[in-house]
């Protein structure tokens, strides 16, 4: 089946640092997709991209859809307390409605 | 976006009962999707929801175990069947939506089978 690798499994940071995240995709994607995950709450969509190379910034988060189509990263600036949680990523290939995820990235932010 | 809403938020279940998990969404959706994510794990897709015909389960799921109902465009149930603990995990309902097909989850579902 379709595997997508995601590091760092975990971080541990100081406010104020900033964090990376990627992904990557034994295929190429279509489409990919980040989300965060709050304890007890289902998975947020934070920024879609669908065209390599594309650059996409939500805030203080910035995505990239790797040229090669097989990676994405996710960047976060300035990280504070309330960036903890569980990072996913998801990629869907072309003519495919089901979406793979990664394991999720748990970043966990000390004040 | 589309909101989505799924009863209950969370329950504690016997082994050898089921539970039916509902899912409303705010619009009319094509696609909707049932996944579990067990404690500590990302997301397993379980089966794609059709509106009209069976769902379409993904390998290690089946239908007697995961009944799903699909009546129209903005409803879907999903039943665990005969739980064992083993079937302790969040289920979470999600939809695509939106100009891109983005794919968006609900709040999930969260089942303790002692």
């Amino acid at each position: 089946g379709q595997q997508l690798n995601q590091s760092p499994q975990s971080m541990f940071i100081q406010e104020g640092e900033d964090v990376s995240m990627n992904c990557t995709s034994s295929s190429i994607f279509n489409t990919w997709l980040w989300y965060k995950q709050d304890p007890g709450e289902g998975p947020v969509l934070l920024i879609a991209l669908y065209k390599a190379g594309e650059l996409t910034s939500n805030g203080r988060l910035t995505a990239q859809f790797g040229i090669t189509r097989k990676d994405s990263f996710l960047n976060i600036s300035a990280s504070i307390p309330s960036d903890v949680g569980i990072y996913f990523c998801a990629g869907n290939r072309y003519n495919f409605n089901k979406f793979y995820f990664g394991s999720g990235t748990k970043l966990n932010v000390k004040p | 976006s589309a909101v989505i809403s799924q009863k209950p938020s969370r329950d504690i279940c016997q082994r050898g009962t089921s539970l039916t998990i509902q899912c409303q969404v705010d619009s009319q959706v094509t696609m909707m999707f049932w996944y579990r994510q067990q404690p500590g794990q990302s997301l397993t897709l379980i089966a794609t929801a059709n509106q009209g015909s069976e769902a379409t389960y993904e390998s290690g799921f089946v239908i007697d175990k995961f009944p799903i109902s699909r009546p129209n465009l903005t409803f879907s149930t999903l039943t665990v069947s005969n739980m064992s603990p083993e079937d302790s995990s969040i289920y979470l309902c999600s939809v695509q939506a939106g100009p891109s097909n983005e794919q968006f989850f609900g709040p999930g579902t969260r089942l303790t089978v002692l």
